[in-house]
């Protein structure tokens, strides 16, 4: 089955704690990107990459880092995670093909304490 | 990167026609626009999305007048279940780069 796999669902970290949400898809996209959603602010993308190894900043890259090293893998590391970045977060892929609409995982709800 | 305006929230009720609104003044000339519906704890889902004039699927239509700088989503004869938030992007030709505003959260009444 298609489908773009986070794990874990859901994380509670305390301030500090080093971490990584896994975001891995088998539908051979080239476009990958992560979001975090907060009430009354929709989905504001975090970093995107458009291939192995190119990755480039979303509007709210601060405190987090991203690597691409495989095609099918994109996971997103909080190196210092703080009460802030406590959200919900979503991985997304798609096609690097004009009119492909993107996937989504199910989301990774994250508290840091 | 057109930035894109919608309404905050609206309500309507079982059985209407719903019209949500989206403007975007500086769309360029290959940008596609396309919406997405998310439900509460989901990743988004994909709606629709056109270029120009008239989109209609199994879903959703999408009108987009000759210039471009806006779109309406129509959701016709809304149920319950069509309760959710709507996203409408502009997206680059190349898709590259997909932005989400805060959306339309749309409110289906009994």
């Amino acid at each position: 089955e298609a489908q773009v796999t986070q794990n874990p669902r859901y994380l509670i970290t305390v301030t500090g704690k080093k971490l990584t949400v896994t975001c891995s898809q088998n539908m051979n996209h080239e476009y990958m990107s992560w979001y975090r959603q907060d009430p009354g602010l929709g989905l504001r993308q975090i970093y995107y990459s458009m291939n192995v190894e190119v990755t480039d900043k979303g509007d709210v890259p601060e405190g987090y880092k991203v690597s691409r090293k495989e095609k099918r893998n994109f996971p997103l590391i909080l190196e210092s995670p703080s009460p802030n970045q406590t959200s919900l977060y979503f991985c997304a892929s798609s096609p690097q093909r004009s009119g492909s609409p993107l996937h989504f995982g199910n989301g990774t709800r994250l508290t840091v304490t | 990167l057109a930035k894109t305006t919608q309404p905050i929230s609206m309500d309507s009720y079982e059985g209407q026609e719903v019209n949500i609104t989206c403007s975007h003044n500086n769309i360029a000339t290959n940008d596609y626009i396309t919406w997405y519906q998310q439900f509460p704890s989901q990743g988004p889902r994909f709606i629709i999305q056109g270029y120009k004039t008239k989109v209609t699927n199994e879903v959703a239509s999408l009108f987009i007048p000759a210039d471009r700088k806006s779109s309406t989503l129509s959701l016709p004869r809304v149920s319950l279940s069509d309760t959710a938030v709507y996203y409408c992007l502009v997206v680059p030709y190349n898709n590259n780069d997909m932005r989400f505003g805060a959306g339309t959260r749309l409110t289906v009444k009994p």
